[in-house]
C-alpha cells in the first residue's frame, strides 16, 4: 500500500515559518518526482512546489518563490517543505503528492496538514 | 479564480448517471492528454480516478469515465452510489507550469 503522510502543521503567526514533512512508504520514493499542493479555503488546489529525484532540480509557484524551499532525503524516504516569511494567504491544507511518469499528472497525495497563518 | 472552470455541484439519484466538466484553454486541456481527476471525501486526500483522459488506473470502478472535446474534459459517473458522493477535481498539465487544477465540483448522491 502507498502511503504519503504529511506532518508540521500548525498555527503561525505572520512572518513566522514552519517545516513540514511527508513520509512516503509503499513506493520507490527515490524514483519519485513530488509536488506539494495546497488547498486554501473557499479556493482550489495550487501546486506550490515540485522536486525531481536528484534533489536539486526544482521549481516554485510564483506566490512562493524566495519564501518556501523544498528538500528530499531519500535515505529517509521522506520529502520536507520550508516555508519563511508566512502570510495569511498561504493559509491552506497542505498534501505531499507523487508525480507519475506521464505529463506531470499526480497518482498518489497524502491526507494533508493545516497550516494557518494568523495574529 | 482557478485555471481550470467546473460547476460548483452537481446531483444525481443512486442508479442515474451524472457528468462533470473541465474547461481549460488551448495552452492545457485542449493540447495536452494529461488531464486526470481526483475524487476527495471529507477529511481524506484526493484519490486518482483517472488519469491521461480517459485511463482507470487499477482497482478504480468502471462506472467512472473520462473524455474530452476541444478545451472541456469531462468525468461520466454511471450507476450512481452513495459513496460516489465527494468533491471532484481535474486537472491539465500546462504549457506554462507544471499542472493546473480546477475549482472542484461536489457531488450529491439524492
Amino acid at each position: 500500500e502507498v502511503r504519503l503522510v504529511e506532518s508540521g502543521g500548525a498555527l503561525v503567526q505572520p512572518g513566522g515559518s514552519l517545516r513540514l514533512s511527508c513520509a512516503v512508504s509503499g513506493v520507490c520514493f527515490s524514483c519519485s518526482w513530488m509536488y506539494w499542493v495546497r488547498h486554501a479555503p473557499g479556493k482550489g488546489l495550487v501546486w506550490v512546489s515540485y522536486i525531481k529525484t536528484d534533489g536539486i532540480s526544482t521549481g516554485y509557484a510564483d506566490s512562493v518563490k524566495g519564501r518556501f524551499t523544498i528538500s528530499r532525503d531519500n535515505a529517509e524516504n521522506t520529502l520536507f517543505l520550508q516555508m519563511t516569511s508566512l502570510r495569511a494567504e498561504d493559509t491552506a491544507v497542505y498534501y505531499c503528492a507523487r508525480i507519475s511518469n506521464r505529463g506531470w499528472q499526480i497518482d498518489y497525495w497524502g491526507q494533508g496538514t493545516l497550516v494557518t497563518v494568523s495574529s | 479564480q482557478s485555471a481550470l472552470t467546473q460547476p460548483a455541484s452537481v446531483s444525481g439519484s443512486p442508479g442515474q448517471s451524472i457528468t462533470i466538466s473541465c474547461t481549460g484553454t488551448s495552452s492545457d486541456v485542449g493540447t495536452f492528454n494529461y488531464v486526470s481527476w481526483y475524487q476527495q471525501h471529507p477529511g481524506k486526500g484526493p484519490k486518482l480516478v483517472i488519469s491521461d483522459v480517459t485511463n482507470r488506473p487499477s482497482g478504480i470502478s468502471n462506472r467512472f469515465s473520462g473524455s474530452k472535446s476541444g478545451n472541456t474534459a469531462s468525468l461520466t459517473i454511471s450507476g450512481l452510489q452513495a459513496g460516489d458522493e465527494a468533491d471532484y477535481y481535474c486537472s491539465s498539465y500546462t504549457a506554462s507550469s507544471p499542472v493546473v487544477f480546477g475549482g472542484g465540483t461536489k457531488l450529491t448522491v439524492l
